[in-house]
């Protein structure tokens, strides 16, 4: 079957670094897809990972790794305004996205 | 318009009325998506549109229906409303069906009593 797995929610502080893990199962692969949703408003695109690596954008980077199944959303120098729920998703082979529960992210002062 | 919207904001349904969930996008976007979200689960493909006249089911298809009559409006449909129903739907669109990026309009917070 197809699955994603990622934490339901985890804490950090102000200023620091958090990384986010997510595994996935899909059948076929063409890409990984990394969203934030703040509470009550719709989901926006934050990064799309379908190499092997690290992709830099601003403070928010993410990395993927086909043969482990593996991507990680690398927050660094926490705001506030970056709590949020961030929703990892596989594009299977029919190009449908798969989601992930989604992680809640709460960023303490 | 910029982007996609949804009409109703919100809304309270008796079980057993008809409702239409109404999405456009004004971005000349081919594909366009229905998707429900529940609390503790990933956001579920209802139904799916990869180019104007043309429809498909996605994972949870059951008790609804859509049309795609042109390129911007994809209406969605529940025939007759159950409570399980209850739920935020987003509708989204993205360039091509195998495109990265969907954009998504602001969701119909939807409760079936």
């Amino acid at each position: 079957g197809q699955n994603i797995d990622q934490p339901t929610e985890m804490t950090a502080t102000e200023g620091a670094i958090v990384q986010i893990n997510c595994t996935y199962q899909t059948s076929g692969f063409n890409g990984l897809f990394w969203y934030q949703q703040h509470a009550g408003e719709a989901p926006t695109f934050l990064s799309y990972n379908v190499l092997d690596g690290l992709e830099e954008k601003g403070r928010f980077s993410s990395f993927l790794s086909r043969s482990k199944g593996y991507s990680y959303l690398l927050l660094k120098e926490l705001q506030m305004k970056d709590s949020a729920s961030y929703l990892c998703a596989g594009m299977d082979s029919n190009y449908q996205l798969i989601w992930g529960a989604g992680t809640k992210l709460i960023i303490k002062p | 318009i910029a982007g996609i919207t949804q009409a109703p904001t919100s809304q309270i349904l008796a079980a057993g009325r008809r409702m239409t969930l109404r999405c456009t996008q004004d971005m000349r976007h081919n594909a366009m998506y229905w998707y429900r979200q529940d609390l503790g689960l990933g956001l579920r493909l209802i139904h799916y549109s990869n180019t104007a006249g043309t429809t498909g089911k996605g994972e949870v298809p059951d008790g609804y229906s859509v049309s795609r009559a042109n390129t911007d409006d994809f209406p969605l449909t529940l025939a007759s409303a159950v409570p399980s129903q209850t739920s935020v739907y987003f509708c989204a669109s993205s360039v091509a069906q195998e495109y990265n990026e969907q954009f998504f309009g602001p969701g119909t917070r939807l409760t079936v009593l």
